[in-house]
Protein backbone atom coordinates (compact mmCIF):
# COMPACT_ATOMS: atom_id res chain seq x y z
CA UNK A 1 0.00 0.00 0.00
CA UNK A 2 1.72 2.98 -1.26
CA UNK A 3 -0.51 5.57 -0.19
CA UNK A 4 -0.08 8.92 -2.59
CA UNK A 5 2.72 8.83 -4.91
CA UNK A 6 3.58 11.35 -7.62
CA UNK A 7 6.24 11.44 -10.27
CA UNK A 8 8.34 12.96 -11.19
CA UNK A 9 9.93 14.43 -8.14
CA UNK A 10 11.85 17.31 -9.86
CA UNK A 11 11.65 18.68 -12.70
CA UNK A 12 12.93 22.29 -14.85
CA UNK A 13 11.23 23.60 -17.57
CA UNK A 14 11.83 26.48 -20.13
CA UNK A 15 8.62 28.92 -20.44
CA UNK A 16 6.59 28.28 -23.24
CA UNK A 17 7.08 23.96 -22.89
CA UNK A 18 4.39 21.61 -21.38
CA UNK A 19 4.28 18.63 -18.97
CA UNK A 20 1.95 16.41 -17.14
CA UNK A 21 2.71 15.64 -13.49
CA UNK A 22 0.75 12.42 -12.07
CA UNK A 23 -0.76 11.61 -9.11
CA UNK A 24 -1.33 8.33 -8.37
CA UNK A 25 -3.50 6.58 -4.95
CA UNK A 26 -4.31 3.05 -4.61
CA UNK A 27 -6.57 3.52 -1.45
CA UNK A 28 -9.72 3.76 -3.63
CA UNK A 29 -10.63 7.13 -2.65
CA UNK A 30 -13.29 8.96 -5.07
CA UNK A 31 -11.82 12.68 -4.23
CA UNK A 32 -8.39 13.80 -5.32
CA UNK A 33 -7.00 17.57 -5.39
CA UNK A 34 -4.08 19.07 -6.77
CA UNK A 35 -2.40 22.09 -4.68
CA UNK A 36 0.57 24.50 -4.99
CA UNK A 37 2.88 25.49 -2.19
CA UNK A 38 4.80 28.82 -2.74
CA UNK A 39 7.45 30.40 -0.47
CA UNK A 40 6.45 31.35 3.33
CA UNK A 41 2.89 29.78 2.31
CA UNK A 42 0.48 27.55 2.91
CA UNK A 43 -1.08 25.43 -0.10
CA UNK A 44 -3.53 26.65 -2.24
CA UNK A 45 -5.80 24.60 -4.47
CA UNK A 46 -5.70 24.72 -8.19
CA UNK A 47 -7.73 21.82 -9.12
CA UNK A 48 -9.92 18.99 -7.81
CA UNK A 49 -12.20 15.80 -8.44
CA UNK A 50 -14.88 14.14 -6.92
CA UNK A 51 -14.99 11.12 -8.80
CA UNK A 52 -14.01 9.13 -11.90
CA UNK A 53 -14.33 11.30 -15.20
CA UNK A 54 -15.07 14.64 -13.19
CA UNK A 55 -12.93 17.63 -12.58
CA UNK A 56 -13.60 20.96 -11.28
CA UNK A 57 -11.52 24.32 -10.37
CA UNK A 58 -10.17 25.31 -7.52
CA UNK A 59 -8.57 28.70 -6.33
CA UNK A 60 -5.82 29.38 -9.01
CA UNK A 61 -6.33 27.08 -12.02
CA UNK A 62 -5.57 29.37 -14.81
CA UNK A 63 -2.90 28.13 -16.49
CA UNK A 64 -3.80 24.43 -15.72
CA UNK A 65 -6.13 21.67 -16.53
CA UNK A 66 -6.50 18.27 -15.41
CA UNK A 67 -7.85 15.11 -16.30
CA UNK A 68 -9.23 12.08 -14.22
CA UNK A 69 -9.89 9.55 -16.90
CA UNK A 70 -9.14 6.69 -14.11
CA UNK A 71 -10.11 6.86 -10.00
CA UNK A 72 -6.98 6.44 -9.20
CA UNK A 73 -4.90 8.50 -11.21
CA UNK A 74 -5.07 12.34 -11.30
CA UNK A 75 -3.33 14.46 -13.94
CA UNK A 76 -1.95 17.82 -14.05
CA UNK A 77 -1.33 19.25 -17.34
CA UNK A 78 0.91 22.53 -17.71
CA UNK A 79 0.40 23.49 -21.56
CA UNK A 80 2.95 26.46 -22.07
CA UNK A 81 4.85 26.97 -18.47
CA UNK A 82 5.07 30.60 -17.20
CA UNK A 83 7.84 31.49 -14.89
CA UNK A 84 4.97 32.18 -12.02
CA UNK A 85 4.63 28.06 -12.01
CA UNK A 86 7.55 27.91 -10.14
CA UNK A 87 6.34 25.79 -7.40
CA UNK A 88 5.92 23.17 -5.53
CA UNK A 89 2.73 20.51 -6.26
CA UNK A 90 1.44 18.44 -4.25
CA UNK A 91 -1.63 16.08 -4.85
CA UNK A 92 -4.00 14.49 -2.09
CA UNK A 93 -7.16 12.06 -2.22
CA UNK A 94 -9.97 11.60 0.17
CA UNK A 95 -12.17 8.96 0.86
CA UNK A 96 -16.09 9.15 0.20
CA UNK A 97 -16.72 11.00 3.72
CA UNK A 98 -14.50 14.01 2.08
CA UNK A 99 -13.03 13.54 5.74
CA UNK A 100 -8.80 13.14 6.23
CA UNK A 101 -6.61 13.87 3.35
CA UNK A 102 -3.64 11.92 2.22
CA UNK A 103 -0.86 13.91 0.53
CA UNK A 104 1.90 12.83 -1.77
CA UNK A 105 5.63 13.57 -1.07
CA UNK A 106 5.52 16.54 -3.88
CA UNK A 107 6.95 17.97 -7.07
CA UNK A 108 9.20 20.52 -7.51
CA UNK A 109 8.85 22.37 -10.76
CA UNK A 110 11.00 25.25 -11.57
CA UNK A 111 10.68 27.17 -14.85
CA UNK A 112 12.93 29.36 -16.67
CA UNK B 1 -14.17 32.29 2.82
CA UNK B 2 -12.95 31.05 5.90
CA UNK B 3 -9.91 32.55 7.38
CA UNK B 4 -7.69 30.51 9.20
CA UNK B 5 -4.80 32.20 11.42
CA UNK B 6 -1.62 30.24 13.50
CA UNK B 7 0.33 31.47 16.11
CA UNK B 8 3.28 31.98 16.35
CA UNK B 9 4.76 32.08 13.16
CA UNK B 10 7.83 31.42 14.58
CA UNK B 11 9.31 29.60 17.34
CA UNK B 12 12.70 28.48 18.72
CA UNK B 13 12.95 26.00 21.33
CA UNK B 14 15.82 24.34 23.40
CA UNK B 15 15.58 20.46 22.92
CA UNK B 16 13.52 19.15 25.63
CA UNK B 17 11.08 22.30 25.99
CA UNK B 18 7.49 22.33 25.37
CA UNK B 19 5.44 24.49 22.78
CA UNK B 20 1.56 25.13 22.19
CA UNK B 21 0.72 25.77 18.75
CA UNK B 22 -2.64 27.60 18.03
CA UNK B 23 -4.49 27.87 15.09
CA UNK B 24 -7.94 30.36 15.13
CA UNK B 25 -10.62 29.95 12.06
CA UNK B 26 -13.56 32.13 11.21
CA UNK B 27 -16.22 29.66 10.57
CA UNK B 28 -17.34 26.64 11.47
CA UNK B 29 -15.52 23.38 9.81
CA UNK B 30 -16.26 19.39 9.52
CA UNK B 31 -12.10 19.18 9.08
CA UNK B 32 -9.92 20.20 10.22
CA UNK B 33 -6.13 18.19 10.01
CA UNK B 34 -2.60 19.67 11.65
CA UNK B 35 0.34 18.51 9.41
CA UNK B 36 4.52 18.67 9.70
CA UNK B 37 6.17 19.23 7.19
CA UNK B 38 9.68 18.43 7.33
CA UNK B 39 12.76 20.14 6.36
CA UNK B 40 12.88 17.92 3.20
CA UNK B 41 9.16 19.37 2.26
CA UNK B 42 7.08 16.25 2.86
CA UNK B 43 4.12 16.99 4.54
CA UNK B 44 3.33 14.20 7.18
CA UNK B 45 -0.09 13.79 8.89
CA UNK B 46 -0.37 14.52 12.30
CA UNK B 47 -3.83 14.73 13.59
CA UNK B 48 -7.32 14.68 11.70
CA UNK B 49 -9.20 16.49 14.60
CA UNK B 50 -12.51 18.42 13.48
CA UNK B 51 -13.24 18.30 17.60
CA UNK B 52 -12.24 16.94 20.86
CA UNK B 53 -8.61 15.95 21.63
CA UNK B 54 -6.05 13.04 20.47
CA UNK B 55 -2.98 12.19 21.66
CA UNK B 56 0.04 10.29 19.80
CA UNK B 57 3.16 9.88 21.77
CA UNK B 58 4.95 13.34 22.16
CA UNK B 59 1.98 15.08 20.77
CA UNK B 60 -1.40 15.91 21.45
CA UNK B 61 -4.36 18.20 19.76
CA UNK B 62 -7.44 19.60 21.11
CA UNK B 63 -9.67 21.15 18.75
CA UNK B 64 -12.84 23.28 20.24
CA UNK B 65 -15.16 23.49 17.72
CA UNK B 66 -17.49 26.21 19.31
CA UNK B 67 -14.94 28.59 19.91
CA UNK B 68 -12.84 28.16 16.84
CA UNK B 69 -9.73 26.83 17.40
CA UNK B 70 -7.40 23.81 17.51
CA UNK B 71 -4.16 23.72 19.92
CA UNK B 72 -1.42 21.70 19.15
CA UNK B 73 0.74 20.54 21.52
CA UNK B 74 4.19 19.45 21.42
CA UNK B 75 6.43 18.11 24.65
CA UNK B 76 9.80 17.18 24.98
CA UNK B 77 10.74 18.55 22.24
CA UNK B 78 13.68 16.93 19.53
CA UNK B 79 15.69 18.27 16.94
CA UNK B 80 13.28 15.95 14.71
CA UNK B 81 10.27 17.85 14.90
CA UNK B 82 11.52 20.91 13.52
CA UNK B 83 9.95 22.19 10.29
CA UNK B 84 6.52 24.07 9.64
CA UNK B 85 3.62 22.85 11.54
CA UNK B 86 0.26 23.40 8.86
CA UNK B 87 -3.60 23.67 10.33
CA UNK B 88 -5.76 23.08 7.60
CA UNK B 89 -9.56 23.09 7.55
CA UNK B 90 -12.70 22.23 5.73
CA UNK B 91 -16.27 22.94 5.94
CA UNK B 92 -19.34 21.62 4.66
CA UNK B 93 -20.23 23.99 1.48
CA UNK B 94 -16.93 24.39 0.43
CA UNK B 95 -15.57 23.63 -3.10
CA UNK B 96 -15.77 19.57 -3.10
CA UNK B 97 -13.69 19.33 0.69
CA UNK B 98 -10.95 20.86 0.10
CA UNK B 99 -8.58 22.59 2.78
CA UNK B 100 -8.02 26.10 3.66
CA UNK B 101 -4.38 25.85 4.76
CA UNK B 102 -3.00 28.62 7.48
CA UNK B 103 0.63 30.42 7.07
CA UNK B 104 2.45 27.76 9.41
CA UNK B 105 4.23 28.01 12.29
CA UNK B 106 8.33 27.76 11.80
CA UNK B 107 9.00 25.60 14.61
CA UNK B 108 13.44 25.48 15.23
CA UNK B 109 14.73 22.78 17.67
CA UNK B 110 17.73 23.62 18.89
CA UNK B 111 20.25 20.68 20.55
Amino acid sequence: NAGVTQTPKFRVLKTGQSMTLLCAQDMNHEYMYWYRQDPGMGLRLIHYSVGEGTTAKGEVPDGYNVSRLKKQNFLLGLESAAPSQTSVYFCASAGLNRDEQYFGPGTRLTVT
Amino acid sequence: GIQVEQSPPDLILQEGANSTLRCNFSDSVNNLQWFHQNPWGQLINLFYIPSGTKQNGRLSATTVATERYSLLYISSSQTTDSGVYFCAVGTSYNQGGKLIFGQGTELSVKP
